[in-house]
């Protein structure tokens, strides 16, 4: 089972509002990550949660602010975002494979479905 | 600087013929390659990947093909079926856990009956 799950599926608020992004998997993945999606553009990484605990953050603005209560959830809280916040969210989680390379074990992400977000 | 390349931003082939879609990069210490399938508004789904040391890697109708010395990867599928109609992003990662996925930007691959 290599599934990641996120709600809402869409999501449409205004430039005031405060929402949450949620994401859950159940694969036992100790990283888990959030990316942003435009069209017809490849995914961003925005921020990586490694055993829950923040490790990478890409210079992302902070009207978004992540949370990892525990292994198993991870959210992306809203606050004051533009229109061109619009996009496709993501999330993946990710473990170290079996598979071996030059220099260590390698890992796959795993995407959830998204969550298409509107800002008006 | 665009380290993972798709010169190719969409490929048209009929349903049965084999699919070949190309991907280039530039960082040497790039470990991992993975290729992933993705429809419209939807998540990025994992399909095949190949490490470094290998050069090639099968699973079903899906073979990854790696040249570490032209940095260059190449997805083929066959046969192609009209289900494969998708955008399709490789990807690459170094050895650290976590790491960063750089994405390419993606070859629309269309199969026609």
């Amino acid at each position: 089972d290599t599934e990641v799950t996120q709600t809402p599926k869409h999501l449409v608020m205004g430039m005031t509002n405060k929402k949450s992004l949620k994401c859950e998997q159940h694969m036992g993945h100790r990283a888990m990550y959030w990316y942003k999606q435009k069209a017809k553009k490849p995914p961003e990484l925005m921020f990586v949660y490694s055993y829950e605990k923040l490790s990478i953050n890409e210079s992302v603005p902070s009207r978004f602010s992540p949370e990892c209560p525990n292994s198993s959830l991870l959210n992306l809280h809203l606050h004051a975002l533009q229109p061109e916040d619009s996009a496709l969210y993501l999330c993946a989680s990710s473990s170290k494979s079996g598979t071996s390379g030059t220099y260590g074990y390698q890992e796959t992400q795993y995407f959830g479905p998204g969550t298409r977000l509107l800002v008006l | 600087d665009q380290q993972v390349k798709q010169n190719s931003p969409s490929l048209s082939v009929q349903e049965g013929r084999i699919s070949i879609l190309n991907c280039d990069y530039t960082n040497s210490m790039f470990d991992y390659f993975l290729w992933y399938k993705k429809y419209p508004a939807e998540g990025p789904t994992f399909l095949i990947s190949i490490s470094s040391i290998k050069d090639k890697n099968e699973d079903g109708r899906f073979t990854v093909f790696l040249n570490k010395s032209a940095k260059h990867l190449s997805l083929h599928i066959v046969p192609s079926q009209p289900g494969d109609s998708a955008v399709y992003f490789c990807a690459a990662s170094g050895y650290l856990f976590p790491d960063k996925l750089i994405f390419g930007t993606g070859t629309r691959l269309q199969v026609f009956p």
